[in-house]
């Protein structure tokens, strides 16, 4: 069974550019929630869909949104890039939403961004 | 505002040796994780604890949930050094407003375990 795919693994951009980053979920599952991290803040959760809709977001500005297709791929969009924005953005799936199950996450091996 | 602490955030130990990763978090929460990550590499769920005096445990590693405490141990047992890695523990927020609803982590233990 393929694991979580996230696309591209790395990218450059430059202040002011926008990015579109892709997650596949394992197949069969639902839900998917994408985080950040980078050495200054930790980790941090930024938005949870499942069965294309947002059920969580975390404390984000605008600039980052998401969405979820039918087919349960998720895409993250990050618009007018700051050199903060810069970070491992790591997506995870699982069958059900996480917050209702005792259900473990899978990670994908994350998108490496940098923005100059 | 929930906070996550984990301790200590550096720990470099024998093989062999138990030790115990501790992770508190400030505010009543109904699930506690715990992770792996590798260097360069994405996380791995280890644990998911659910309620007061949970303990789960795989190979090396015991988790518990101590909810009154607001507490969760990560043990290891007779460390072996591919256990080398960052451990992160995560608490759900249990403020549910608006759907802002978030994840909260420790800052992660660096745990290198010398042969």
């Amino acid at each position: 069974k393929a694991g979580v795919t996230q696309t591209p693994r790395y990218l450059i951009k430059t202040r002011g550019q926008q990015v579109t980053l892709s997650c596949s979920p394992i197949s069969g599952h639902r839900s998917v929630s994408w985080y950040q991290q980078t050495p200054g803040q930790g980790l941090q959760f930024l938005f949870e869909y499942f069965s294309e809709t947002q059920r969580n977001k975390g404390n984000f500005p605008g600039r980052f949104s998401g969405r979820q297709f039918s087919n349960s791929r998720s895409e993250m969009n990050v618009s007018t890039l700051e050199l903060g924005d810069s970070a491992l953005y790591l997506c995870a799936s699982s069958s059900w939403a996480p917050r209702e199950a005792n259900e473990k996450l899978f990670f994908g091996s994350g998108t490496q961004l940098s923005v100059l | 505002e929930l906070k996550v602490e984990q301790n200590p955030l550096f720990l470099s130990m024998q093989e062999g040796k138990n030790y115990t990763i501790y992770c508190n978090y400030s505010t009543t929460s109904d699930r506690l994780y715990w992770y792996r990550q590798d260097p360069g590499k994405s996380l791995e769920s280890l644990f998911v604890l659910l309620s007061n005096g949970a303990v789960k445990q795989e190979g090396r590693l015991m988790a518990s949930l101590d909810t009154k405490a607001r507490l969760s141990t990560l043990h290891i047992t007779a460390a072996v050094h591919d256990l080398s890695a960052t451990y992160f523990c995560a608490v759900d927020n249990p403020l549910r407003m608006n759907r802002d609803d978030k994840i909260i982590f420790g800052k992660g233990t660096r745990l290198h375990i010398l042969p």
